[in-house]
């Protein structure tokens, strides 16, 4: 069973748009809330991370929405570059017990 | 900076037979762990070591065992190996004394089982 739901499966998105990922969690005790961007035969790599006493943060183009209440964070990536094509995993985590969704696969056209 | 090594990066072994393996974790990282990815899939949580003792155990089969050491490399010992045992095996470290949950992966060793 996936603790955390991840949605969508793919995303296809022009250069220069904004891709949009969503996630959403069950367990309250969940404290850590990273992303990862894999690229194929790759570790995944951390991107950016929240933690639920803050509702977004941003690092360039890539900003998390967290909504603590809905339990449910966002990664958005603004003006999405064709080397921003890669799976997304989201994850969260309490100590070090993480649990990943399923991923996003991202294809940014050029 | 220095990242998470993995060796071997391939490996390619027969069903019944063992594998081993390494993980040399980012320095100053005293907590290991070990992910399985199937193709397609997200990582799954195998286990963790704290300062060379075990501190949490995922889905991961009796087959399989793993120990970290004094110099906090860990390695995974694979028995019996199976088909579906082919995967990508990630090891990632962190340090507890930083960012709680903050783990950085390696690259990864490919695991293939004929």
């Amino acid at each position: 069973q996936q603790q955390v739901k991840q949605s969508p499966q793919s995303l296809i998105v022009q250069k220069g748009g904004i891709s949009i990922i969503n996630c959403a969690y069950e367990n309250t005790a969940f404290d850590y809330f990273p992303w990862y961007q894999q690229f194929p035969g790759k570790g995944p790599a951390l991107l950016i991370a929240i933690r639920p006493d803050v509702s977004e943060k941003k690092e360039g183009r890539f900003t998390i929405s967290f909504n603590k209440s809905a339990k449910q964070f966002s990664l958005h990536i603004m003006d999405s570059q064709p080397g921003d094509s890669a799976t997304y995993f989201c994850a969260a985590s309490k100590y070090n017990d993480m649990r990943f969704g399923a991923g996003t696969r991202l294809t940014v056209k050029p | 900076a220095a990242g998470v090594i993995q060796s071997p990066r391939h490996l390619i072994k027969e069903k019944r037979e063992t594998a081993t393996l390494k993980c040399y974790p980012i320095p100053r990282h005293d907590t290991v762990y070990w992910y399985q990815q199937g193709p397609g899939q997200d990582p799954q949580f195998l286990i963790s070591f704290y300062e060379k003792m075990q501190s949490d155990k995922g889905s991961i089969p009796d087959r399989f065992s793993a120990q970290q050491f004094s110099d906090y490399h860990s390695e995974l010992n694979m028995s019996s190996l199976e088909l579906g045992d082919s995967a990508l095996y990630f090891c990632a470290s962190s340090a507890r004394d930083r960012v709680v949950g903050e783990q950085y992966f390696g690259p990864g060793t490919r695991l293939t089982v004929t």
